[in-house]
């Protein structure tokens, strides 16, 4: 089990600039999210794939932001034009689904975002 | 709307002192509660899931119990290696996407 992969682990940039992330989730594994969590916070649901169509998306997600998850394998989200609120921790975290429901989340270790 | 509040935001506690962690929620309609654990800079940890008021999880120094409103995450006799932050988070019936809604986290700190 190689786990959720993320990267890069740390990411600074200027305002303005724009960003991408990679999330490789566990092979079998058919659901993908994107949460964002700030410090001293939970982490807060921005979207999720089912293989590659892109399902739900969370009012936090503004028009900067777009996902994408081709051929239903790894998934990037990007951050178009940053600004200094997008500081934060970028988690990804996969599942499978199942007949009886959904397995578990598991989480990759993230990618903390600095915009300066 | 979905939401959930765990109390308190903070616990410090001497090594082998038990103690209790909750966690308040309102779903529409409780699909799976599930408990977490978070080490500082690293992705949030798979601890339990819960179904059914009345379950009951075990593993190692931690329970997990679940009523119809709250649950708990019971730590007997803790260890400095149980220091980290731990998040409750549920799945309600609101949409079949499996996504997870957090609360803000209980963080924990056992002193030797």
């Amino acid at each position: 089990d190689t786990g959720v992969s993320q990267d890069p682990r740390h990411k600074i940039t200027k305002r303005g600039q724009n960003v991408t992330f990679r999330c490789d989730p566990i092979s079998e594994h058919n659901r993908l999210y994107w949460y964002r969590q700030t410090l001293g916070q939970g982490p807060e649901f921005l979207t999720y794939f089912q293989n590659e169509a892109q399902l739900e998306k969370s009012r936090l997600l503004s028009d900067r932001f777009s996902a994408e998850r081709p051929k239903g394998s790894f998934s990037t989200l990007e951050i178009q034009r940053t600004e200094q609120g997008d500081s934060a921790m970028y988690l990804c975290a996969s599942s499978l689904l199942l007949v009886g429901g959904n397995s578990p989340l598991h989480f990759g270790n993230g990618t903390r975002l600095t915009v300066t | 709307e979905d939401q959930v509040t765990q109390s308190p935001e903070a616990l410090r506690l001497q090594e082998g002192e038990s103690s209790s962690l909750n966690c308040s929620y309102t779903v529409s309609g409780l699909r799976g509660l599930f408990w977490y654990r978070q080490d500082p800079g690293k992705g949030p940890e798979f601890l339990f899931t819960l179904y059914s008021a009345g379950e009951e999880k075990e593993k190692e120094r931690l329970k997990a119990t679940l009523t119809k409103k709250e649950s708990f995450l019971h730590i007997t006799a803790p260890k400095p290696e149980d220091s980290a932050t731990y998040l409750c988070a549920v799945h309600s019936y609101s949409g079949n996407t499996g996504k997870l809604i957090f609360g803000q986290g209980t963080t924990l700190q056992v002193k030797p």
